[in-house]
């Protein structure tokens, strides 16, 4: 079955540091991949996605993630952090199956 | 202003009693799901309609059943069959046309089984 592993459950970061944040994934066919974002009291909404192409991808927020297909890796990453991104952060794979399959999530807070 | 709504925010019920949440969309999306969200163990698919009048089961149906009389409208009826119904559940739609494998989430409903 496929599955999404994210690494870290919560991550605390000072402002201006620098984030990157794990997601594994089983699927060794054609995946499209996700990260999604929740903010404190708003909807789940889309960070960026990657379908095909350039395996280095960027989002809104300054957000940018890469695509490593040997390592069935999508790891997200920001080079210096805001107290805005404190958020819950989620990674997702649409495999062969049509469906989204989420990771378990990754609660980031951003000190100021 | 098009989007997702999912009423009520909040919602309390009894053991044994079931309960229906809302989802509507605006959006002339054609797929619709729903997901259930618990802590540290992120979404998980509960039913999904793909097209009006069709729907299938997700990873954890099981308690749970839908309807999708009308394409903007995908309620999910949590039963007193499932075990573990205290949960925020989110409704979600997609289209393939337009921006195939993107859903777009409501504000979710959190419900309270007691």
């Amino acid at each position: 079955a496929q599955s999404v592993s994210q690494h870290n459950h919560h991550v605390i970061l000072s402002e201006a540091a620098s984030l990157e944040l794990g997601c594994n994934y089983s699927y060794g066919g054609t995946v499209n991949l996700f990260w999604y974002v929740q903010y404190p009291g708003q909807h789940l909404q889309l960070l960026l996605k990657y379908f095909s192409g350039d395996p280095l991808v960027k989002g809104i927020k300054g957000f940018e993630a890469e695509f490593i297909k040997s390592k069935f890796s999508f790891n997200l990453r920001k080079p210096s952090v805001q107290w805005s991104d404190t958020a819950e952060y989620f990674c997702a794979v649409k495999g062969n199956t049509g469906k989204l399959i989420f990771g378990q999530g990754t609660t980031l807070q951003v000190k100021p | 202003d098009g989007g997702i709504t999912q009423s009520p925010k909040y919602l309390f019920r009894k053991e044994g009693q079931n309960v229906t949440l809302s989802c509507e969309q605006n959006l002339n999306h054609d797929a619709m799901y729903w997901y259930r969200q618990d802590p540290g163990q992120g979404l998980r698919l509960i039913y999904y309609s793909q097209i009006v009048n069709d729907f299938q089961k997700g990873d954890i149906a099981e308690g749970y059943s839908v309807s999708r009389e009308k394409k903007e409208s995908f309620p999910l009826t949590v039963t007193s069959a499932q075990k573990n119904p205290t949960a925020f559940y989110l409704c979600a739609s997609s289209s393939q046309e337009l921006r195939p494998g993107e859903q777009y989430f409501g504000p979710g409903t959190r419900l309270t089984v007691t």
